[in-house]
């Protein structure tokens, strides 16, 4: 069945540093998404990337969608305390397909 | 209502006993996916509804475990014969119009079994 594994599991930066999650899928996805999850706390949505090669920004947070539609990356740019939690990556294989999240990088940070 | 809704927040319960679990979506949200989380792991996806029917249910991982949702909105997860495996957080989540966009997740219900 469809697998997303996400490396690294666990990331401790210190505040300042850059910060990168790398995702990767065992089948073609229709779109990817990236979510957040604080300790404690539910997934919460951050972005959607669609096309082949897409990159989007969100201030500190730059986000890719491979060529070939099976990978993805989030980086963050000078890591801050509030940037703390696990980061997981999701996507159907097709619309209308079931949202299967990956494994997760849980980042924590060195104030 | 404004966010998805989930109750109870916390449950815990006897090996052998029936749990039923409740998600109500975002207003107008066609889509309906639960999702289970243990600790430090990823949601692992269980089952989701394309209005009243379930579309893919391919995660539920026994015919111990079965969801309903009859009336296109509120869905209820149900547990028969619990063990103490079934422990986790169960995360429900709604989308628009399931054609894989955008889910949104309710807190949580919190399952122990002792």
């Amino acid at each position: 069945g469809q697998q997303v594994m996400q490396i690294p599991q666990y990331q401790h930066v210190q505040e300042g540093e850059d910060f990168t999650t790398y995702c990767n899928s065992s089948t073609t996805l229709s779109n990817i998404q990236w979510y957040k999850q604080r300790p404690g706390g539910h997934p919460v949505f951050l972005i959607q990337l669609v096309k082949s090669g897409e990159v989007k920004k969100q201030k500190r947070l730059t986000f890719q969608f491979g060529e070939a539609k099976k990978n993805s990356s989030l980086h963050i740019t000078a890591t801050q305390t509030t940037d703390v939690g696990t980061y997981f990556c999701a996507g159907p294989r097709s619309s209308a397909s079931k949202i299967i999240f990956g494994s997760g990088t849980r980042l924590s940070i060195r104030p | 209502g404004a966010g998805v809704s989930q109750t109870p927040s916390n449950k815990v319960t006897e090996k052998g006993k029936y749990v039923e679990l409740r998600c109500d979506p975002i207003s107008g949200h066609t889509a309906l996916y639960w999702y289970r989380q243990s600790l430090g792991q990823g949601p692992e996806f269980l089952i989701y509804f394309q209005g009243t029917g379930a579309a893919d249910d391919s995660g539920l991982p026994n015919d111990r475990f079965f969801a309903v949702r009859p009336e296109g909105s509120v869905s209820t997860l149900k547990i028969q014969r619990t063990e103490r495996g079934d422990s986790a957080v169960y995360l429900c989540a709604s989308s628009r119009d399931g054609s894989g966009n955008t889910i949104y997740f309710g807190e949580g219900s919190w399952l122990t079994v002792v």
